[in-house]
């Protein structure tokens, strides 16, 4: 089954506590981005990836990092989570190829920071 | 910079009644532009897109949407609402050429169909 998963899927933690939120996709698809779920502020871009090695920032990128080793995976790093970090997170794929572009979602990691 | 405006939090709808969620954008050059949807604690299902041609293009569960050029809009509409569309709706842009392929989403509609 063609799918994107994300581990774990619910996470509290405390302040300035590195954690690591992995994300894998199972299609071969060549771009990969993460985004944050906020009320009243919808879905915004943290990074993407173009492909392997090739990442950029979205619209939030700060505090947060990533890294494209593997083409399935495209893990977010939190190194010192702060409260304002606190939101639902979820991470896509789609091909690059033309008429195509239309992303698959994972189903979610709700992070809590104290 | 690009961006996406949904102009209303939420749209109410009697069942069997035909609906729209607005959605008007802004991007450099040409678009690629998303219809996602949200049911309660699930992530985003792609609905429909609008990569080039004809500017009505229909997608899953009956809706379709409208891309208008010059009004930089494109709005979703189904003709008869069912009480299983509420959810969360989103619509979202992507540059068409260009190194540079931000993915910009609205702040999302949510669809309240009446029974």
């Amino acid at each position: 089954e063609a799918q994107v998963t994300q581990n774990p899927r619910y996470l509290i933690t405390v302040t300035g506590k590195k954690l690591t939120v992995t994300c894998s996709q199972n299609m071969n698809h060549e771009y990969m981005s993460w985004y944050r779920q906020d009320p009243g502020l919808g879905l915004r871009q943290i990074y993407y990836s173009m492909n392997v090695e090739v990442t950029d920032k979205g619209d939030v990128p700060e505090g947060y990092k990533v890294s494209r080793k593997e083409k399935r995976n495209f893990p977010l790093i939190l190194e010192s989570p702060s409260p304002n970090q606190t939101s639902l997170y979820f991470c896509a794929s789609s091909t690059s190829g033309r008429a195509s572009y239309e992303q698959y979602f994972g189903p979610g990691t709700r992070l809590t920071v104290t | 910079a690009q961006s996406v405006a949904q102009p209303e939090d939420q749209v109410n709808v009697a069942e069997g009644n035909p609906l729209t969620v607005k959605c008007t954008y802004s991007v450099s050059g040409n678009p690629y532009l998303f219809w996602y949807v949200q049911y309660p604690n699930r992530g985003l299902q792609f609905l429909l897109k609008y990569i080039t041609g004809d500017n009505l293009v229909k997608g899953s569960y009956g809706f379709e949407a409208e891309f208008n050029k010059s009004q930089t809009s494109f709005h979703l509409k189904k003709p008869s609402a069912l009480v299983s569309d509420s959810a969360l709706y989103f619509c979202a842009v992507r540059p068409i050429s260009g190194g540079y392929q931000k993915v910009t989403f609205g702040i999302g509609t949510k669809l309240q169909v009446i029974p």
